[in-house]
């Protein structure tokens, strides 16, 4: 079946850093989505791309859909503490027939 | 706006009980609704989805089952729970097959 792989799995680091992660198909998606989930809440919608080459900003955070449509990243500047929590990609489209293919997640430790 | 529910938020059962979660959708009429299970291990996995009244699609082969009894509502069932049905129960809807929106989820432990 399809699958995303994403990286990295996990990430520490210090408060203030930049956050960098993203996430690969062999498929061709036409949505890319970005999505954090704090500890025992459900996932929350940071960022959609609907176009390749679309690059995103939603305050600190920054995303782009890849010119192949196979691939997407991540971006998050001047980490805070509030930025702790689990990161998760997904691809949609015609050939995911309504359904999201998600990434395993990113999960984000940031020491203040 | 819309908005999600899901019912309840945590449930401990015990193996071999009767099952029922609920996930109800406010502000939009014919949403597509899936239905998600999430491990400690954090992968998310698609269990059903409905487009619309009545209408379910299995994923994966298993002991719960999923029912649709109204436009907005989406229940998940089990006649008799395992101890691996314990997990992170999630609901979201999508609006013709594209982004989704999730609910709070329901933390599951069966015993």
């Amino acid at each position: 079946g399809q699958q995303l792989n994403q990286s990295p799995q996990s990430m520490f680091i210090q408060e203030g850093e930049d956050v960098s992660m993203n996430c690969t198909s062999s498929s061709i998606f036409n949505t890319w989505l970005w999505y954090k989930q704090d500890p025992g809440e459900g996932p929350v919608l940071l960022i959609a791309l609907y176009k390749a080459g679309e690059l995103t900003s939603n305050g600190r955070l920054t995303a782009q859909f890849g010119i192949t449509r196979k691939d997407s990243f991540l971006n998050i500047s001047a980490s805070i503490p509030s930025d702790v929590g689990i990161y998760f990609c997904a691809g949609g489209g015609y050939n995911q027939g309504g359904k999201l293919i998600f990434g395993q997640g990113t999960e984000l430790s940031v020491k203040p | 706006s819309q908005t999600i529910h899901q019912w309840p938020a945590t449930l401990v059962q015990p193996v071999g009980s009767p099952l029922s979660l609920e996930c109800t959708v406010e502000g939009t009429s014919n949403p597509n609704l899936y239905w998600y299970r999430q491990a400690a291990g954090r992968g998310l996995q698609l269990l059903f989805y409905s487009v619309g009244i009545g209408q379910i699609s299995s994923e994966v082969p298993q002991n719960l089952s999923a029912s649709r009894p109204q436009d907005r509502q989406f229940i998940l069932s089990s006649k008799k729970l395992l101890l691996s049905d314990s997990g992170f129960y999630l609901c979201a809807w999508s609006w013709e097959g594209g982004t989704q929106y999730f609910g709070p989820g329901t933390r599951l432990l069966v015993l």
